[in-house]
């Protein structure tokens, strides 16, 4: 079956270490997401890639960094500048824009907590 | 900026009666999409409902039916017949058009069904 595999689901880091999170769609989407999820704030765009090779900032991604050398992965990395990252994390990916209603398929997200 | 606001942080419903979430947008645009997402305690993000702005028809799910007022920027979720797998936090989000397939989210609704 088609869909976003976000791996691991929960991952423990101690402060000033970057850390990886992985997301791998076997949907053949062009798009792909990042978003941030914190109690009581809904979700955050961190980055969005629209195709290989290409991405773009969100609302809230400094401390974040993202690449897209393939398609199907999308992988984000919280840096040691992310002053807060303890949160839950969402890949999502979508048909290219088009048709512009295409909603967005999310994985099962990665809880991160830094200590 | 677009903003999303859902004004009820947590509501609650009797089995098998209807509820109705509440959600307003801020935008100055003309043509543009809303959605209803829900979240149960797995924390897949699973789309309920999507109305399109320039329909005036209101976009009806089985159970799930919205009431679209374009004019008050209002975006209500009616659920009826409740389940108890209803329960789950309610996201409504906003897309832009020509803005790749992200989504602005809104705080969210937790919702409880008492049985």
């Amino acid at each position: 079956d088609g869909g976003i595999t976000q791996s691991p689901k929960y991952l423990f880091r101690k402060e000033g270490q970057n850390v990886t999170l992985s997301c791998e769609q076997n949907l053949n989407h062009d798009a792909m997401y990042w978003y941030r999820q914190d109690p009581g704030q809904g979700l955050r765009l961190i980055y969005y890639s629209q195709i290989v090779n290409d991405f773009q900032k969100g609302d809230i991604a400094e401390g974040y960094s993202v690449s897209r050398e393939k398609k199907e992965s999308f992988p984000l990395t919280v840096t040691s500048a992310q002053k807060n990252p303890t949160a839950f994390y969402l890949c999502a990916s979508s048909m290219r824009a088009s048709p512009p209603r295409s909603p967005l398929h999310f994985g099962n997200g990665t809880r991160l907590t830094v200590t | 900026a677009q903003t999303v606001t859902q004004s009820q942080p947590e509501m609650s419903v009797q089995e098998a009666e209807t509820v109705t979430l509440s959600c307003t947008y801020d935008t100055s645009e003309s043509d543009y999409y809303l959605f209803w997402y829900k979240q149960p305690p797995s924390r897949q993000m699973i789309l309920v409902i999507r109305q399109e702005a320039y329909k005036q028809q209101n976009a009806t799910e089985n159970r799930f039916s919205v009431n679209f007022q374009k004019a008050a920027k209002s975006f209500s979720l009616k659920i009826s017949d409740s389940q108890l797998g209803d329960a789950a936090m309610y996201f409504c989000a906003y897309r832009f058009p020509n803005a790749g397939n992200m989504l602005t989210f809104g705080g969210g609704t937790r919702l409880m069904v008492k049985p």
